[in-house]
């Protein structure tokens, strides 16, 4: 069985630029979800899903960040308009019951 | 919402030596997951354990749940056993896991 995938691996921007995570969960999982996880610091959760619908996205800066998960597999995280605080790995996640995270994307933002 | 306290945030021992990791969490957990992280790796799961013990191996997790607490104890230390360890609780029937900020192990040989 796959596990969680995600790409790209990583990501260097400048202030201002726009830039999509991907995920794939691993199949049969209805919950997928989205943290990010700044350096020596533990993950915090920005959204999650079950199938298709936003359950909790209250840590989400809605400004910038938007996630979909249109069909209830995929996800998607954008940020708009990147910022040096944005610096980060964003991880993806998916449960049926326990979380199985996937490799992460790093983020840096100049 | 749901706090989570890991200590120490940092312990270095020589091969050979034992950890203990604590973990406290301010409300009854439903969920408790142990998790590990190598440095630049992903997070894997080392245990699910709402309550009770459960052993994998040179680790043991035990829960307390009606104490709000769980310990993760490795038995003879290997350097391979380097990284972070995050503990995570979960309360109520949601699915909102709330991460404590991690426990740095260094193993040297």
């Amino acid at each position: 069985e796959a596990g969680v995938t995600q790409s790209p691996r990583y990501a260097v921007l400048q202030e201002g630029q726009a830039v999509s995570f991907w995920c794939d969960p691993i199949s049969g999982h209805d919950t997928l979800y989205w943290y990010q996880q700044p350096r020596d610091q533990g993950p915090q959760l920005l959204v999650y899903f079950r199938d298709e619908a936003v359950i909790d996205n209250s840590q989400l800066p809605s400004d910038r960040f938007s996630a979909v998960r249109p069909k209830g597999t995929n996800s998607t995280l954008k940020i708009q308009s990147a910022k040096q605080g944005d610096t980060a790995t964003y991880l993806c996640a998916s449960s049926f019951y326990e979380q199985y995270f996937g490799p992460g994307t790093r983020l840096t933002v100049l | 919402g749901q706090q989570v306290q890991q200590s120490p945030a940092s312990l270095v021992l020589q091969e050979g030596e034992n950890a203990e990791l604590q973990c406290n969490f301010s409300s009854t957990a439903t969920r408790l997951q142990w998790f590990y992280q190598h440095p630049g790796g992903r997070l894997v799961s080392l245990f699910y354990n709402p309550s009770g013990t459960k052993h994998t191996g040179r680790l043991t997790s035990t829960t307390v749940t009606n104490e709000r607490r769980s310990s993760l104890h490795i038995s003879s230390s290997q350097t391979t056993d380097s990284g972070t360890y995050f503990c995570a609780s979960l309360q109520g029937t949601g699915s909102k896991l709330s991460f404590g900020k991690g426990a740095k192990l260094t193993v040297s040989p």
